[in-house]
């Protein structure tokens, strides 16, 4: 079974500093995707990335986030100097782009913010 | 907007017990319809989809059908075990083609031997 792979599993940062999430989606897929959930809220779309940009990101997605795909296997998110309001947990995902096709999750890395 | 609702939980049952988790949807167009499981320490799996009016998606004894006429997406299970213990998360998306999807809070399912 594929799978993405994300890391870390869990990160405590203090307020203002950066962070840097990985993800490794699966091989040949496309489109990839950073989610987020905070603690006892829905799960939010934050940012979709194909062919090397953004082709859609939600209000949420502000200038304190960037996404990048640095070398052809790993997919990051940045957040530039965390807020208390930045913790939750952060899903990366992908698929390929054909009819009917399954999106797949990574694990989630929880992020701390102190 | 685009929005998802799912019952509140958690849900408790027994094994062999009835499971329903309700979920309804506002949307304009004709979005696809998914139910995702959250293992506990696990990722967000896909567990059914249905992407037009009327259809049944099913997976693991778990089914749910596409009703528009009550934008509803309702997940049943006829028999639970311990091991459907999980978070549900029901969700759409504008079309079958993308990832982006909007979710419910989600619900979570606890199973007692």
């Amino acid at each position: 079974e594929p799978e993405v792979t994300q890391t870390p599993s869990h990160q405590v940062t203090q307020m203002g500093q950066e962070v840097i999430l990985r993800c490794v989606p699966i091989s040949n897929h496309l489109y990839f995707y950073w989610y987020r959930q905070i603690l006892g809220q829905k799960v939010e779309f934050l940012v979709s990335f194909y062919n090397n940009e953004i082709s859609e990101k939600s209000e949420i997605f502000d200038d304190q986030f960037s996404v990048e795909r640095p070398d052809g296997s790993n997919f990051t998110l940045k957040i530039r100097s965390t807020k208390l309001e930045d913790s939750a947990m952060y899903f990366c995902a992908s698929h390929i782009s054909s009819s009917g096709n399954t999106i797949y999750f990574g694990e989630g890395s929880w992020l701390t913010v102190v | 907007g685009d929005s998802v609702t799912q019952m509140e939980g958690p849900v408790t049952l027994s094994e062999e017990a009835f499971l329903t988790i309700n979920c309804t949807y506002t949307a304009t167009g004709y979005p696809s319809l998914f139910w995702y499981v959250q293992y506990p320490g696990e990722g967000l799996q896909l567990l059914l989809k249905a992407t037009k009016a009327d259809d049944k998606g099913s997976n693991k004894g778990f089914e749910a059908t596409y009703r528009k006429e009550t934008t509803s997406f309702h997940l049943e299970k006829g028999s639970v075990q311990v091991s459907d213990s999980a978070v549900y998360f029901c969700a759409l998306s504008r079309s079958s083609n993308t990832g982006k999807l909007i979710f419910g809070q989600g619900t979570t399912l606890q199973v007692k031997p």
